[in-house]
């Protein structure tokens, strides 16, 4: 079974700074997606940026970026520029590239706090 | 569009009595995904619908929680008799397709389930 594990419970960034989430995973499949969603405080879950293990190119998505290191089976959230509003959870995610099982495998997640 | 929403967004109720939890998911969305998170703990799956067949049970913790998708549209899960493990946040997700296209899982606010 795959297990994705988040270490930082609680991380805390100055706005315009840049701050890196951490995650790890275990797998023994080849082929996967990996996820960071974001949770703001009583809102909804979104997602923020999607990696396909297949890819080499790390994913970017403006402000957001990826460090994937597929032989460390690691996947860290880079966020730069940080803004009050990406104060959130943040979650890791896991899910199988092949067959029929499409659940998301999640972290434990980061509390992000940004401060002025 | 309307994203997904659950019902209630919060609920009370005491060890032993029944408690059932309403997701509609994003119009044409063929899937719809429950998830629990157990305060501190990881986003755990629960089970996963195809339209109204289930095609995927796996997380299911016990035979107390039922769910169903009649008609394959919304989705109900029934906590019955509830105890207090049961206590947390439960979400639901849809998404377009499966397979491997990794499409995105869009989340509901949650219901906060608390059993005294």
């Amino acid at each position: 079974a795959q297990t994705v594990t988040q270490s930082q419970p609680e991380m805390s960034v100055q706005e315009a700074e840049t701050v890196t989430l951490s995650c790890t995973y275990d797998t023994s499949e080849s082929d996967y997606y990996l996820f960071w969603y974001k949770q703001p405080p009583s809102r909804q879950m979104i997602l923020v940026i999607r990696q396909e293990a297949y890819k080499q190119q790390n994913a970017t998505e403006n402000r957001f970026s990826v460090n994937f290191q597929k032989a460390a089976k690691s996947f860290s959230l880079k966020i730069s520029d940080s803004q009050l509003g990406d104060a959130a959870m943040y979650f890791c995610a896991y899910r199988s590239y092949t067959g029929t099982a499409s659940k998301l495998t999640f972290g434990t997640g980061t509390r992000l706090q940004v401060t002025l | 569009e309307a994203g997904v929403t659950q019902f209630p967004s919060h609920s009370v109720i005491e060890k032993g009595q029944t408690v059932t939890l309403r997701c509609d998911p994003i119009s044409g969305h063929d899937n719809l995904y429950w998830y629990r998170r157990v305060m501190g703990k990881e986003i755990k799956f629960l089970l996963h619908f195809v339209k109204e067949s289930k095609q995927d049970e796996s997380g299911m913790p016990n035979n107390r929680f039922l769910a169903e998708r009649t008609g394959g549209t919304y989705s109900t899960l029934k906590v019955q008799p509830a105890e207090l493990e049961d206590s947390g946040v439960y979400f639901c997700a849809s998404s377009q397709d499966w397979g491997r296209k990794g499409n995105e899982q869009f989340f509901g606010p949650g219901t906060r389930l608390t059993v005294l």
